[in-house]
């Protein structure tokens, strides 16, 4: 079964300019996280989708950042325009429908870097 | 609200050497506890989770953990540590409600020869 997959999985950019992350999970899954992890510390939830749903984006900074799954598959996470605090590694997670619904499925993630 | 506190952003031991890496949480209700490691420039991996049942919880790579309700404790432990085991271990916490994860800051382990 292949995994949750994300691209790029690096991006450099300068600040104000933007930018765009892609993420598939695993076959089949119905929930979709999106998660910030600035080095040191733990990943922060930004937005759950269930199918193309939004379950809950109560921590996404909406006025720069913005996602969708339309077609309740793969997903995009947008900011524009970029801050320099934007650094981060962007962590996409599924989890299964059935059976172990509590576990999340992480892909290897997009390294971001606002100059 | 729920939190989850790692205690030690290093814990470095000797290779062979027993591995505890301590992990406290606050819930108002019976929670689902979750030991993540992180390569480095990967993902998270899931190494272990409790949910129901027995408390001693066994995962993979030679780890497991105890959950003791009394002490609100998930402490993840490993008899005989390995060079392998250097990476970034993360331990989260959820309800049953949406299965939404609360993180820890995460504990770097490192591996002296």
């Amino acid at each position: 079964e292949a995994g949750v997959a994300q691209s790029p999985r690096y991006k450099i950019i300068e600040k104000r300019q933007s930018v765009a992350f892609w993420c598939n999970p695993i076959s089949g899954h119905a929930t979709l996280y999106w998660y910030q992890q600035i080095l040191g510390q733990g990943p922060k939830l930004l937005i759950q989708f269930q199918n193309n749903g939004v379950v809950d984006d109560s921590q996404l900074p909406k006025d720069r950042f913005s996602a969708e799954r339309l077609k309740g598959v793969d997903s995009t996470l947008k900011i524009q325009p970029a801050k320099l605090e934007d650094s981060a590694v962007y962590l996409c997670a599924s989890t299964p429908t059935s059976g172990s619904t509590d576990t999340q499925y992480f892909g290897p993630g997009t390294r971001l870097t606002v100059l | 609200a729920q939190s989850v506190t790692q205690l030690g952003s290093h814990v470095s031991v000797s290779e062979g050497a027993l591995v505890l890496l301590r992990c406290n949480y606050s819930s108002s209700v019976p929670p689902y506890l979750f030991w993540y490691v992180q390569y480095p420039n990967q993902g998270l991996q899931l190494l272990l989770k409790y949910t129901t049942g027995a408390t001693l919880v066994k995962g993979i790579n030679g780890f497991e953990a105890e959950f003791k309700k009394s002490e609100t404790s998930f402490h993840l432990t490993k008899p005989s540590a390995h060079m392998s085991d250097a990476a970034e271990y993360f331990c989260a916490v959820s309800d049953d409600s949406n299965y939404q994860l609360i993180w820890g800051a995460g504990t770097k382990l490192i591996i002296k020869p």
